[in-house]
């Protein structure tokens, strides 16, 4: 059984920076996108970066040139770095790899 | 960017009964559709992909259909564990886009 777990998330000031990690375990198929969802609070779900399983990279408008995101050659942990990071990127952030999805890992960006 | 149009946004059923989302695309894609199910302080749950293949282990009440850029999501008969908020996704181009949620209350 596939499991993804976040971790990374915190409390930070407006403009600061944060690193998200996604450990995951089982078996993922080779062709496995790894992806990054948040919901902020009282709000749907907002796609927020991908990297497939060629290396290409794709990120929401909102975030591009802010985040980084990256997997490891194994494919088995990937990272979302953010910085310059605004009160509106305050959300649950979710990491998503093979349609198996993580519980999430709370950031919230407030001065 | 392709829009996905989600309704209800909300509705009330009772347990048994059949209940049908839909999704809207604003352009044609193929059958690039996923649905989720979230409840609160779980990791959400994929139940279908390629818009009518169900993830592995959904139980079969679940099953999702496509016409043309209508996409439904149908519970044959809802479970109690069912109650929850239920999202589409187009993973047909990129930026990836989510409707906007349908939250299935008990009646």
């Amino acid at each position: 059984e596939v499991q993804v777990v976040e971790s990374g998330g915190g409390l930070v000031q407006p403009g600061e920076s944060l690193r998200l990690s996604c450990v995951v375990s089982g078996i993922i198929s080779s062709g496995a996108w790894m992806s990054w969802v948040r919901q902020a609070p009282g709000k749907g779900l907002d796609w927020v970066a991908t990297v497939r399983e060629d290396g290409s990279i794709y990120y929401v408008d909102s975030v591009r040139g802010r985040f980084t995101i990256s997997r490891d050659n194994t494919k088995k942990s990937g990272f979302l770095q953010m910085r310059s990071l605004r009160p509106e990127d305050t959300a649950v952030y979710h990491c998503a790899v093979d349609g198996v999805w993580g519980q999430g890992t709370l950031v919230t960006v407030s001065s | 960017d392709i829009q996905m149009t989600q309704s209800p946004s909300s509705l009330s059923a009772s347990v048994g009964d059949r209940v049908t989302i839909i999704c809207r695309a604003s352009q044609g894609i193929r059958s690039e559709v996923g649905w989720y199910q979230l409840k609160p302080g779980k990791a959400p749950k994929r139940l279908l992909y390629a818009a009518s293949i169900l993830h592995s282990g959904v139980p079969s009440r679940f099953s999702g259909s496509a016409s043309g850029t209508e996409f439904t999501l149908t519970i044959s008969s809802l479970q109690p564990e069912d109650f929850a908020t239920y999202y589409c996704l187009q993973a047909s181009s990129f930026p990836l886009t989510f409707g906007g949620g349908t939250k299935v209350e008990i009646k």
